[in-house]
């Protein structure tokens, strides 16, 4: 069975203080590895798609890298905004092409 | 365009009501999902259209009836729920990679609906 695994459950940092969000995972083949920000109330917004170890992906002041059996989503210098939960997914190659198993979620807050 | 638009964003109703949640989405995207959403959980999947056909169902009782009379439409009919049904309704879409027949890329969700049922 699929699973992932997300740590810490929740993280408080101050504005500026970078840090980093573990997703770990075991999937039966996997087809990508997907990352999400959620702002309370809302639907999660896509950040980044990863397919393979060694792979890497920038957006601002995240970054996403892939291993074989992790992915982290690093946070350089945070500012308040950056606050929210975030979720990262697994697509396996051997299930059903669009079925995504969710970890818990890291919900951050960043202070000023 | 990467959105995915749902309406109503509340809905209140009681347990005897007929409602249906609406999505759009205009990204030419051939799968869409309805996802229920707890507090302080991860969404969790109801069903898949995939070219407008029903292709998952993850065993939800039938209070809940999904429809997509279109590629860009997804309907969800909601019937005599229960109090705790309660919850975020999130709508995504997604592409087909055109690789392996059942392969699909990264998934876009809309704002979502949250429903209320007393």
């Amino acid at each position: 069975e699929d699973q992932v695994t997300q740590s810490p459950e929740a993280l408080r940092l101050q504005e500026g203080e970078s840090s980093s969000l573990n997703c770990s995972y075991t999937v039966s083949g996997l087809r990508g590895l997907f990352w999400y920000r959620q702002d309370p109330g809302k639907g999660p917004e896509f950040l980044f798609t990863l397919y393979s170890a060694g792979e890497e992906k920038e957006k601002e002041r995240l970054k996403a890298t892939l291993t074989k059996k992790e992915s982290f989503l690093h946070i350089t210098a945070p500012k308040p905004e950056d606050s929210a939960t975030y979720l990262c997914a697994v697509q396996a190659r051997e299930t059903s092409g669009s079925r995504l198993t969710f970890g818990e979620g890291t919900q951050l807050t960043v202070n000023p | 365009d990467t959105e995915v638009t749902q309406t109503p964003k509340h809905l209140v109703m009681g347990m005897t009501n007929k409602k249906s949640l609406k999505c759009e989405q205009h990204m030419g995207h051939r799968a869409m999902y309805w996802y229920k959403q707890k507090a302080k959980k991860p969404p969790e999947l109801m069903f898949v259209y995939s070219y407008e056909k029903l292709s998952i169902n993850e065993s939800v009782p039938s209070r809940f009836s999904p429809e997509c009379p279109n590629s860009s439409l997804l309907n969800l009919h909601l019937h005599a729920l229960q109090p705790e049904d309660s919850a975020l309704y999130l709508c995504a879409s997604s592409q087909p990679t055109g690789k392996p027949p059942s392969s699909y890329n990264e998934q876009f969700f809309g704002p979502g609906t949250r429903l209320t049922v007393l």
